[in-house]
């Protein structure tokens, strides 16, 4: 059974860099079925897409986010990551991951439990 | 972007009740509409795809319909551990967006 899980610090200073690792068991992130993406809650909101990755290395960023965004996978490790640059209070939200099938139809599927990130000072 | 509106915002119901939440894309998306249903402290868990499909392991008390713009979410009879906020999501275009949210309390 596939299972992510996010990891990385729970807290972050205003205008630093947020980084977060997601962890894949259960499965090989080097599928070329899937891509793996990044979704973000602030505290009693809704959901925003950030970006994916395919294994090849292939990326799309929500161009609200895109100048700021960074997403990496690491094959080897069987983990895929995210950056943030320049972090505001604005940028304090839970963060999950999730599998997205490439190709039609596409969903995320599973996803990690979430991980809090709080930017403050 | 295009921008997926749920209606109501929140909802409250009882147990055994029949219950539709409506959502609609402002542009047409065919058939590729995702429901998901998150409950508090929880991450998201995938209900229905492709607007009417539903997934492996999810009760057959929930049901998608829709394509075009409109699509519904209806659960038949409500359960108790219904009570959750659902979510559409479009996968028509990139970036993927998400509805506001149903919040669905007990009367």
């Amino acid at each position: 059974q596939l299972q992510l899980q996010e990891s990385g610090p729970g807290l972050v200073k205003p205008s630093e860099t947020l980084s977060l690792t997601c962890t894949v068991s259960g499965g090989s992130i080097s599928s070329s079925s899937y891509y793996w993406g990044w979704i973000r809650q602030p505290p009693g909101k809704g959901l925003e897409f950030i970006g994916s990755i395919h294994y090849s290395g292939s990326t799309y960023y929500n161009p609200s986010l895109k100048s700021r965004v960074t997403v990496s996978v690491d094959t080897s490790k069987n983990q895929f990551s995210l950056k943030v640059n320049s972090v505001t209070a604005a940028d304090t939200a839970v963060y999950y991951c999730a599998k997205y099938t490439s190709g039609w139809p596409n969903w995320f599927d599973p996803w990690g439990q979430g991980t809090l990130v709080t930017v403050s000072s | 972007d295009i921008q997926m509106t749920q209606s109501p915002s929140s909802l409250s119901a009882s147990v055994g009740d029949r219950v539709t939440i409506t959502c609609r894309a402002s542009q047409s998306i065919s058939s590729s509409l995702n429901w998901y249903q998150q409950k508090p402290g929880k991450a998201p868990k995938l209900l229905i795809f492709a607007a009417s499909s539903l997934q492996s392991g999810v009760p057959s008390r929930f049901s998608g319909s829709g394509s075009g713009t409109d699509f519904t979410l209806t659960t038949s009879s409500l359960q108790p551990e219904d009570f959750a906020t659902y979510y559409c999501q479009q996968s028509y275009n990139t970036p993927a967006t998400f509805g506001q949210g149903t919040r669905l309390e007990i009367k």
